[in-house]
């Protein structure tokens, strides 16, 4: 139980095209999905908190119109790269945390990570 | 200030060695995750504590709150163990504050 799968794993675009990532959470719901990204041999970097239902929250310094969050259902969270640069090739990694405060999957903090997406901009 | 640190960043060793890695964070926590990364970037959630000690098999975590410390134990190491660890507390809200990582090669 308790996976999370991301969609696609690896994607090239040219520069100024806009790419989706697809977060889903298989066996369980997520009110609450987190996505990071993470540069070579770096720690992974939250961008935002997406939350079900309404508008995401994103981190200091994080581009709100350039990484559009959208969070339309208990299992599913989008993250769009908008007019993407090659500076934004980056591995981008989901997590989910599951609904409640307890249960099958433990405790409120407990988040589950997706596989990641390897986002290359030519 | 919410810092993590780890500690080694690297290490390597034989087949069969227990392995250990530390984590040190600086202020309260409400539970701490440790986290296996592989070559290819995905990410493996192998413990969230909040106190105490878990097992999974050879794996082994421990956290002791008082001294604001963590570590991850292997025992048996195994080549496939190979991959990088990392740390991640949860310093009072949802959030996860992400450790540098212990990059472990096992040698057969």
């Amino acid at each position: 139980g308790a996976v999370v799968s991301q969609h696609p794993s690896r994607v090239i675009c040219k520069s100024g095209t806009s790419v989706k990532i697809e977060c889903r959470s298989l066996d369980f719901q997520a009110t609450t999905m987190f996505w990071y990204r993470q540069f070579p041999k770096k720690s992974l970097m939250l961008m935002a908190t997406s939350n079900e239902g309404s508008k995401a929250t994103y981190e200091q310094g994080v581009e709100k119109d350039k990484f559009l969050i959208n969070h339309a259902s208990l299992t599913l969270s989008t993250l769009t790269v908008t007019s993407a640069h090659p500076e934004d090739s980056s591995f981008y990694i989901c997590s989910a945390r599951p609904t409640g405060l307890a249960g099958e999957f433990g405790s409120y903090n407990e988040q589950f990570f997706g596989p990641g997406t390897r986002l290359t901009v030519l | 200030k919410n810092e993590v640190e780890q500690s080694p960043q690297n290490l390597t060793a034989q087949e069969g060695e227990f392995i250990t890695i530390n984590c040190s964070y600086s202020v309260g926590i409400s539970a701490l995750h440790w986290l296996q990364q592989h070559p290819g970037g995905g990410i493996v959630s192998l413990f969230m504590l909040s106190s105490g000690k878990k097992k999974h098999g050879r794996l082994i975590a421990t956290i002791n709150i008082q001294e604001k410390h963590s570590s991850l134990h292997i025992t048996a190491s195994h080549p496939r163990d190979s991959a990088v660890y990392i740390c991640a507390p949860n310093f009072g809200n949802e959030k996860l504050t992400f450790g540098t990582g212990t990059r472990l090669t096992i040698i057969p």
